[in-house]
């Protein structure tokens, strides 16, 4: 168990639908970063909060948003799904930025757009 | 472009043979490199990183994975295969910029036989 908890494990929808997606860090982790996992496309980074901040965006699409709460949690948002949506999303969180990378994974959210 | 490189789409071994997975990389400076693990319907577990110093790094599970600077190589390493290895296998490096974000290889899917 890695600490990273996210919620749902899994989730099927209708294309142009709205999700939140849900991530608890590690206690005392301040980072969290957002990765999809697709099969044409591998592990891409969508995006890192520190500390409720935006530090960093990848290749996240206009339809996809993120925050960080005061309490650390952090929401990824995908509105107007498409097909192509269907993912495994990992959300990762670290102790600080500048990890260079060293991160712990939740087990990730399955999302199905039908 | 920063870039790895996973030659090996899916590599079968016997249980207890020794096992070497390839990982190549593209970067313009001394790189963080890490191996991460991914079991069926799980989140990825690192196995390894390295930052800087020995070349050889030790990580968890028994396995071991070797920096050579000159062929731009970060190869994963166990000198004898439990069946409960079978997984999916990523190499990544972190990002040269001041993000934190990681680049993942395609992954290499490692089948055990009894």
């Amino acid at each position: 168990d890695s600490g990273v908890t996210q919620t749902p494990k899994h989730l099927i929808t209708a294309t142009g639908q709205r999700v939140t997606l849900r991530c608890s860090p590690r206690s005392g982790d301040l980072s969290v970063y957002w990765y999809q996992q697709s099969l044409d496309q591998g592990l891409q980074f969508l995006i890192q909060y520190y500390n409720g901040e935006e530090r960093a965006k990848g290749n996240i699409l206009e339809r996809f948003s993120a925050q960080q709460f005061p309490d650390l949690h952090s929401e990824l948002n995908l509105s107007s799904l498409e097909l192509g949506d269907s993912a495994l999303y990992f959300c990762a969180s670290s102790v600080i930025a500048g990890t260079r990378g060293e991160a712990f994974f939740g087990q990730g959210t399955r999302l199905t757009v039908v | 472009a920063q870039s790895v490189t996973q030659p090996d789409i899916h590599i079968t071994v016997s249980e207890g043979a020794s096992l070497e997975l390839r990982c190549n990389y593209s970067y313009g400076a001394t790189p963080y490199l890490f191996w991460y693990v991914q079991s069926p319907g799980q989140g990825l577990q690192l196995l390894l990183k390295y930052f800087s110093g020995d070349t050889l790094v030790q990580g968890i599970k028994g396995f071991e994975a070797e920096f050579k600077r000159s062929q731009s190589s970060f190869n994963l390493r166990k000198p004898s295969v439990h069946w409960s290895d079978a997984a999916e296998y990523f190499c990544a490096v972190g990002a040269l910029t001041n993000t934190d974000k990681l680049i993942f290889g395609t992954g290499t899917r490692l089948q055990v036989f009894p």
